[in-house]
């Protein structure tokens, strides 16, 4: 089994600045890890995905994460903000392996409100 | 291009009713998913369905709901009985088949049930 803890339940920002969003994982086998984004009322969109290679995933609105393995993390990053990006961002894991290729374990969220 | 397709978006029901979701995938996607979104919590996986199928039900209660994924028509879930823990966002994706779209779901709105 896998879970997935977000170390920070709300992140506010000014426009512009750069953001980081805290992902750790916890699992006894090895992951496949996602990044999805939630707007107001709306589905969840895929954002950037890690099965393997190069540990720095880039995605799209100008986000991107690295895998650590040795920290179990996965880390959004994006260096600079806008307004736009305000919504509620989730991290996810499966386990590799299996079969179940949508059954995601979810992280509980983080909410990123852009100032401007 | 349609997305997925939830309906109805917003459900009222008194306990002890029932409820019935739908879901249409995106053209062309075969597996679909059924997540549940408490307050303050992220997404938790529900079940798996394949048309004809139910692939994998492991986070379903066993009490209460159920769900298929008919050889014409949506998806639906249906909640038996409604007890006022039920309310929560229940949101549909769906997926191409194959190992390229292993964690790539595509979610529609969600349906946002509220017992009373």
């Amino acid at each position: 089994a896998q879970s997935v803890t977000q170390l920070d339940s709300q992140v506010p920002v000014f426009e512009e600045a750069p953001v980081e969003l805290r992902c750790n994982y916890s699992s006894s086998v090895s992951v496949y890890l996602f990044w999805y984004v939630q707007y107001p009322n709306q589905g969840l969109q895929l954002l950037l995905k890690y099965l393997s290679g190069s540990t720095l995933v880039k995605g799209i609105n100008g986000f991107e994460a690295e895998f650590n393995k040795s920290q179990t993390s996965f880390h959004l990053r994006k260096p600079s903000v806008h307004i736009s990006d305000t919504a509620e961002y989730f991290c996810a894991v499966i386990g590799a392996g299996g079969t179940s290729y949508g059954k995601l374990t979810f992280g509980q969220g983080t909410i990123l409100t852009v100032h401007p | 291009n349609a997305g997925v397709m939830q309906n109805p978006r917003h459900l009222v029901r008194r306990r002890g009713q029932e409820a019935r979701l739908r879901c249409s995938p995106m053209k062309g996607h075969s597996h679909v998913y059924w997540y549940r979104q408490l307050p303050e919590e992220g997404l938790k996986f529900m079940v798996y369905l394949q048309k004809e199928n139910i692939i994998d039900e492991s986070g379903m209660p066993k009490e209460r709901f159920s769900a298929e994924f008919p050889k014409e028509g949506p998806s639906i879930l249906r909640i038996q009985q409604v007890v006022r823990g039920d309310s929560a966002a229940y949101f549909c994706a769906s997926s191409p088949a194959g190992t390229a779209a292993i964690g790539e779901l595509f979610f529609g709105e969600g349906s946002r049930l509220t017992v009373l």
